[in-house]
């Protein structure tokens, strides 16, 4: 295993709701990074953090966000939820090299009804 | 040209047999790569780093060919374990570049 661990495991929401997803990095990992994976394709990069700062953006509206904490743990947050939101929510820790192995937690799946 | 393209698969092998995978990527200047390994309905595990002069791993073989911007991926000797999606992974190695998975190759090892 990989010591990152991710709350919920399973999450049903409906349309227009908002949602807090949480992840604790492995230990020594000060780098967080948010990854959607809808069913059959591979995860899309949603944003890192380092020492609680943004750092590094994909493609995704402002309604996602998140935060880092002191103890480089991390929250992503999606508002006003839609129907594609619906996807596995993967965290990954790694060493604060953007180049370094990025070790994942088990996801958050989300539905949106 | 997609980001990082991978053929989707389904490769279907007979236990014992090798097989390999080619994945492609766009950005000339990317710094980085690897292979995931994703179980259904599991995260994504490290496979393996991609290294310039080429690495093995038991009877994993992983090469980058970055003149004509390929990774690839062998696997001797296939087990119905290795049975799982394989996810080629590129880091541009910028801080202004996202990290970019393909989406992945299917492989079922046949008994």
């Amino acid at each position: 295993e990989t010591g990152v661990t991710q709350s919920p495991t399973h999450l049903i929401k409906t349309r227009g709701q908002q949602v807090t997803l949480r992840c604790s990095s492995q230990s020594g990992h000060n780098t967080v990074s948010w990854y959607q994976q809808a069913l059959g394709q591979g995860p899309q990069f949603i944003f890192q953090y380092y020492r609680e700062e943004e750092n590094g953006r994909g493609n995704f509206p402002p309604r996602f966000s998140g935060l880092q904490f002191p103890n480089y743990s991390s929250e992503l947050n999606v508002n006003a939820l839609e129907l594609d939101d619906s996807a596995l929510y993967l965290c990954a820790s790694s060493l604060p090299s953007k180049g370094e192995t990025q070790y994942f937690g088990p996801g958050t799946r989300l539905l949106v009804l | 040209r997609k980001e990082v393209e991978q053929d989707p698969g389904p490769f279907n092998v007979p236990e014992g047999a090798t097989v390999a995978f080619n994945c492609t990527y766009s950005n000339s200047a990317s710094q980085s790569f690897f292979w995931y390994r994703q179980d259904c309905r599991k995260e994504p595990k490290l496979l393996m780093s991609v290294y310039s002069s080429g690495n093995e791993d038991g009877r994993f073989t992983a090469q980058l060919n970055r003149a004509s911007q390929y990774i690839s991926l062998l696997i001797r000797d296939s087990k119905l374990s290795d049975s799982a999606t394989y996810l080629c992974v590129v880091n541009p190695g910028n801080r202004d570049d996202k990290i970019i998975f393909g989406k992945g190759t299917r492989l079922h090892i046949l008994p």
